[in-house]
């Protein structure tokens, strides 16, 4: 697994997008960056993942730097519901098996 | 998505009982994992439940104390053997069809122990 750092925490004004960074300087040819949120005392749920390309699905975009070294998710309109603790995950290829760090904890202020 | 059913979804239990947890999918997963999440802290893997084959244990934890089944495809438990107020956390499993694909978290088993 690639070791990744996360700021431990980020404010957000509702309305605005929310960018957070993620750096894996450390992630090999074929492992995939993956997205996770847990909002408090709810078990993570899956944002988005990607390989090289951005990404994008109806809850966020992913954006990967050429060298793959880091990282941004991208909420676009942030809103009170998306506060949560964020977590980037580059698991060894071909495993699922995520092992989280401490994330980032989005705070989304009115 | 996959649906994950996960029971109980909270319990208090008193020390030196166990309790056993289970995770239902409603299809077929390649792997299922369990984890654990301390008061304030993030999730720790505990261990891949491997399907007809013993568990597959992370560094600090043990079969005798999280024994793990996996008799099919859908369905795996965990047990928390001999409890502690230390082991007092949220216990969640996840799952995932095969490798290189998203992983999905159940709901977790609350677990106090007094």
């Amino acid at each position: 697994d690639a070791k990744t750092t996360q700021p431990p925490s980020m404010d957000c004004a509702e309305g605005r997008a929310a960018n957070l960074p993620c750096n894996h300087s450390t992630i090999s040819g074929n492992e995939y960056v993956y997205w996770y949120r847990q909002i408090h005392s709810q078990g993570p749920q899956y944002i988005i993942h990607g390989l090289k390309n951005n990404e994008t699905n109806e809850m966020a975009s992913l954006i990967i730097t050429e060298d793959r070294k880091s990282s941004t998710l991208i909420l676009p309109h942030a809103t009170l519901r998306d506060t949560a603790v964020y977590y980037c995950i580059a698991p060894s290829h071909n495993n699922n098996d995520m092992r989280f760090g401490a994330g980032t904890r989005l705070t989304v202020k009115p | 998505s996959a649906v994950i059913s996960q029971k109980p979804s909270r319990d208090i239990c008193q020390r030196g009982t166990s309790l056993t947890i289970q995770c239902q999918v409603d299809s077929q997963v390649t792997m299922m994992f369990w984890y654990r999440q301390q008061p304030g802290q993030s999730l720790t893997l505990i261990a891949t439940a491997n399907q007809g084959s013993e568990a597959t244990y992370e560094s600090g934890f043990v079969i005798d104390k999280f024994p793990i089944s996996r008799p099919n495809l859908t369905f795996s438990t965990l047990t928390v053997s001999n409890m502690s107020p230390e082991d007092s956390s949220i216990y969640l499993c996840s799952v995932a069809r095969d490798g290189n694909t998203e992983a999905f978290f159940g709901q977790g088993t609350r677990l106090t122990v007094v």
